[in-house]
């Protein structure tokens, strides 16, 4: 069963301590993507890969880092530095790193809170 | 950055109803998507949309790609329960040389809130 698979469900986490989310994709995906998700909002780009050992901004990577050392995988630190880290965070990953048929398909979601 | 307005912001329909959503954007897109996302969930993608002036369904689920490249419309007839959701636009502007893995930008949704 093909899908893209994130880890934990539910996240709880004291202020001022780093986090790692983690995002697994067994589609054989070449990219892979992270969002953030608050209330009432859109989607927002944090970041993004193309391929193994390469990846790029989105519009908030601020606060956040991210590692690609396989291709099945891409998790996410949320560190100390990001402000308001409390959010719904969601992985996707597409077939293609080039090309104009690109759709994204997302995992479940993790939802973390900082208390 | 690119914004996408997505309208409306809710909607409180009867079953049965058809229900109308738009998205526009302040440039233009190469493709257009459009999700649904049911509470604590991830979006699952519905249709895509990747040619100005194309008109594509999914079983209730129709949706264009507007000739501008700036706007997209999702339909759905007949409502029933399941439909209930949050209905994201999404679109992205990609080139053939260089390619790049971008991501999507989204609008901020439509909820869609069925009355039996």
């Amino acid at each position: 069963d093909g899908g893209i698979t994130q880890s934990p469900k539910y996240l709880f986490r004291k202020e001022g301590q780093n986090v790692t989310l983690s995002c697994e994709q067994n589609l054989n995906h070449d990219a892979m993507y992270w969002y953030r998700q608050d209330p009432g909002q859109g989607l927002r780009l944090i970041y993004y890969s193309q391929i193994v050992n390469d990846f790029q901004k989105g519009d908030i990577a601020e606060g956040y880092s991210v590692s690609r050392e396989k291709k099945e995988s891409f998790p996410l630190t949320v560190t100390s530095a990001q402000k308001n880290p409390t959010a719904f965070y969601l992985c996707a990953s597409s077939m293609y790193s080039s090309g104009p048929y690109n759709e994204q398909f997302f995992g479940p979601g993790t939802r973390l809170t900082v208390l | 950055g690119q914004q996408l307005n997505q309208s409306p912001q809710s909607m409180f329909i009867q079953e049965g109803e058809d229900v109308s959503m738009n998205c526009t954007s302040s440039s233009i897109f190469n493709t257009w998507l459009w999700y649904k996302q049911d509470p604590g969930e991830g979006p699952v993608l519905l249709i895509a949309l990747y040619k100005a002036g194309e008109l594509t369904s999914n079983g209730r689920l129709t949706a264009q790609f507007g000739i501008t490249r700036k706007d997209s419309f999702l339909n759905i007839s007949a409502s029933i329960p399941s439909d209930v959701g949050i209905y994201f636009c999404a679109g992205q502007l990609r080139t053939y040389s260089g390619g790049g893995a971008d991501g999507l930008t989204f609008g901020k949704g439509t909820h869609l809130i069925i009355q039996p």
